[in-house]
């Protein structure tokens, strides 16, 4: 059981660049949740999924979208890379609604 | 509106010492309480769960208390360890909503050799 996987563990992008963080979970979790975490920050919530084909925005979803096309995978996209999206981020999962979430390591990005 | 305000941001305490982390909740209607704990450079894992009816909770050196009265939480460490270094993060659930979960910002833990 490995849980809540992301990949890439590391990524610098150039400004104006795309990429996807992948989030993987073999917990048959229904619920998945995308936060980024800036230094000495808290978690703000990008955005989350109740469910395949079903995802809604959270705090912060400008320059970001996602999508959900089987339970296991919740992959973000960032579009047009900007300095502000340097960042780490978080993918967590929980099976059903106020459970407890169990996190991926994180992707920490860096946007030059 | 919803919030979680932890004390304090940040804390210092020498090994073998205990400590206690707060957790202020405006949280309405409230369905339950976490505690996780957040090691440099990885995601944050949980620690403890509460419900409205607990009062305390233990897990190992890490106890947490919850007083839904005064919407007070703490978590106290016992006999801390260089391991205990890490981010400490309340997170208050709603019980409406198809998100439900406030985080607070985090209480950073240092031990001191």
């Amino acid at each position: 059981n490995a849980g809540v996987t992301q990949t890439p563990k590391f990524r610098i992008l150039k400004i104006g660049q795309s990429m996807t963080l992948q989030c993987a979970q073999d917990m048959n979790h229904n619920y998945m949740y995308w936060y980024r975490q800036d230094p000495g920050m808290g978690l703000k919530l990008i955005y989350y999924s109740v469910g395949a084909g079903i995802t809604d925005k959270g705090e912060v979803p400008n320059g970001y979208n996602v999508s959900r096309s089987t339970t296991e995978d919740f992959p973000l996209r960032l579009e047009l890379a900007a300095p502000s999206q340097t960042s780490v981020y978080f993918c967590a999962s929980s099976y059903s609604v106020g459970d407890t979430q169990y996190f991926g390591p994180g992707t920490r990005l860096t946007v030059l | 509106k919803n919030q979680v305000e932890q004390s304090p941001q940040s804390l210092i305490i020498l090994e073998g010492k205990n400590c206690t982390l707060q957790c202020n909740y405006t949280v309405s209607p409230f369905s339950n309480l976490r505690w996780y704990k957040q090691d440099t450079g990885r995601g944050p894992v949980s620690l403890t769960i509460m419900t409205f009816s607990e009062n305390t909770k233990s897990n190992g050196r890490y106890t947490a208390t919850l007083d839904a009265d005064t919407k007070q939480s703490s978590l106290h460490i016992t006999a801390s360890q260089l391991s205990d270094s890490a981010s400490y993060i309340c997170v208050v659930s709603a019980r409406s909503g198809t998100y439900k979960y406030i985080f607070g910002t985090g209480t950073r833990l240092k031990v001191l050799a």
